[in-house]
């Protein structure tokens, strides 16, 4: 049983465009949910994140939306460019239990020029 | 600051060899964190340390797989009899410990003959 799901295993938009992400989890115990970023050849890194006492945190153009009761939460990519082509993990974490971050499958985003 | 470095970059064994996986983590950093990543299953939890005791093993194979941090610069992950099902790129993290940010390091992609 996947505990985080992204539903998408790929998405493509156009430079400009606003680029939506998706991600699900199962556990009512997760409570920090960061969004890693991980480009070919590379390790993932650190995009943004949020608590679940929040439901938007924005930082320039990413912008997590987060839904507690319906245990989703979504990336919004604005104004997208092609330097945002990569692979998006959305993660999750519970500060009750072991210190380890569980991932989704990730999500392939291409942005066309 | 480096940012997180593992060695080598890429390990070639033949199947029942031993390999050994090399991992310097940000100095001050307290937890360094193993994940293993491949196509089918993503990224996996392996195992983690905090100020260099082992804090969680549950995703680490029991038999042939073993790590260890012996100091704060470094931590180990020793495969035994490596398999071609062993193949992925090993993933180290660390830490610095007030929050849950993960800094990944390159990985090192194993490739088991």
């Amino acid at each position: 049983q996947q505990q985080v799901r992204q539903s998408s295993q790929s998405l493509t938009v156009w430079e400009g465009e606003t680029a939506i992400l998706n991600c699900s989890y199962e556990n009512s115990a997760f409570d920090y949910f960061p969004w890693y970023q991980q480009f070919p050849g590379e390790g993932p890194a650190l995009l943004i994140a949020i608590r679940s006492v929040s439901d938007k945190k924005e930082d320039g153009r990413f912008t997590i939306f987060f839904n507690k009761r319906e245990k989703n939460l979504s990336l919004h990519i604005k104004d997208s460019q092609p330097g945002d082509s990569a692979t998006y993990f959305c993660a999750a974490h519970a500060s009750s239990g072991s210190w380890q971050l569980i991932f989704g499958s990730g999500t392939q985003l291409t942005v066309m020029p | 600051n480096a940012g997180v470095i593992q060695t080598p970059r890429h390990k070639v064994t033949g199947k029942g060899q031993e390999a050994t996986l090399w991992c310097e983590p940000i100095s001050g950093h307290s937890a360094v964190f193993w994940y293993r990543q491949t196509i089918v299953q993503g990224l996996e939890f392996l195992t983690y340390f905090r100020n260099q005791a082992p804090i969680d093993d549950s995703g680490m194979p029991k038999e042939r797989f073993s790590a260890q941090m012996p100091n704060q610069s470094h931590s180990t992950l020793k495969i035994q009899s490596t398999q071609p099902q062993d193949s992925a790129v090993y993933l180290c993290a660390s830490s610095p410990g007030q929050d849950e940010r993960l800094f990944f390091g390159h990985g090192t992609k194993l490739s088991v003959l």
